[in-house]
């Protein structure tokens, strides 16, 4: 089956830094991406669509200059929290979806948890 | 968007089967209903997804009602390993995103 990874898999940082979180598909070509954030015992939350050589679309009340989207392959979309605060640490999910060999179904990575002090 | 309705939560013996039920009497006529599943500090999972017919793969079965507002996901005998929340989504292939609800919690007893 479809693989996505991510990395770094946790990240510990202080308050006021930028953290990049990468989103690769490994055995497919993904032109879109999906970002997702998920606090404890809550469900997922789409944050943003990644297209691969466009702009990033974000969801209503997602500040796209805190969460900068990059999508510069087929392979890897990048998510970068800029100016990180303790309430911006959460689980970030990433997913990905082959329209040409797996129509309808999303691949999810393993998912990256971020702590900000 | 067409919304889902799902327990928030349900248990299991394991070895036993499990019925999960959701809920979608909005559902369109282009929508598939899919299964994800989350275990604990890990991504979702696909499970399943189906359009009209009953569907079976290796993880689960889908029992799909014959006006399409409801479904079952069915696993066959529990295990440990299935303890995890589980999602029913509608998804539409005009939009590629998934959303998520608020899903199920599956508990397995030994």
């Amino acid at each position: 089956g479809a693989v996505v990874s991510q990395h770094p898999s946790r990240v510990i940082c202080k308050s006021g830094t930028s953290v990049k979180i990468e989103c690769r598909s490994l055995d497919f070509q993904a032109t879109t991406m999906f970002w997702y954030r998920q606090f404890p015992k809550k469900s997922l939350m789409l944050m943003a669509t990644s297209n691969e050589g466009s702009k990033a679309t974000y969801e209503q009340g997602v500040e796209k200059d805190k969460f900068l989207i990059n999508h510069a392959s087929l392979t890897l979309s990048t998510l970068t929290v800029t100016s990180a605060h303790p309430e911006d640490s959460s689980f970030y999910i990433c997913s990905a979806g082959d329209l040409k060999r797996f129509t309808d179904t999303q691949y999810f990575g393993p998912g990256t948890r971020l702590t900000v002090l | 968007d067409a919304k889902t309705t799902q327990p928030n939560s349900m248990e299991s013996n394991e070895e036993e089967p499990v019925h999960l039920p959701c809920n979608h009497s909005t559902i369109s006529g282009t929508d598939y209903i899919h299964w994800y599943r989350q275990l604990p500090s890990q991504g979702p999972e696909y499970v399943i997804h189906g359009l009209t017919s009953n569907v079976n793969n290796r993880m689960a079965s889908l029992a799909i009602a014959e006006d399409r507002k409801s479904s079952t996901l069915i696993l066959h005998r529990a295990t440990l390993r299935d303890a995890a929340v589980y999602y029913c989504i509608l998804f539409s292939g005009s939009a590629r995103q998934l959303t998520f609800g608020s899903g199920t919690q599956l508990t397995v007893l030994p």
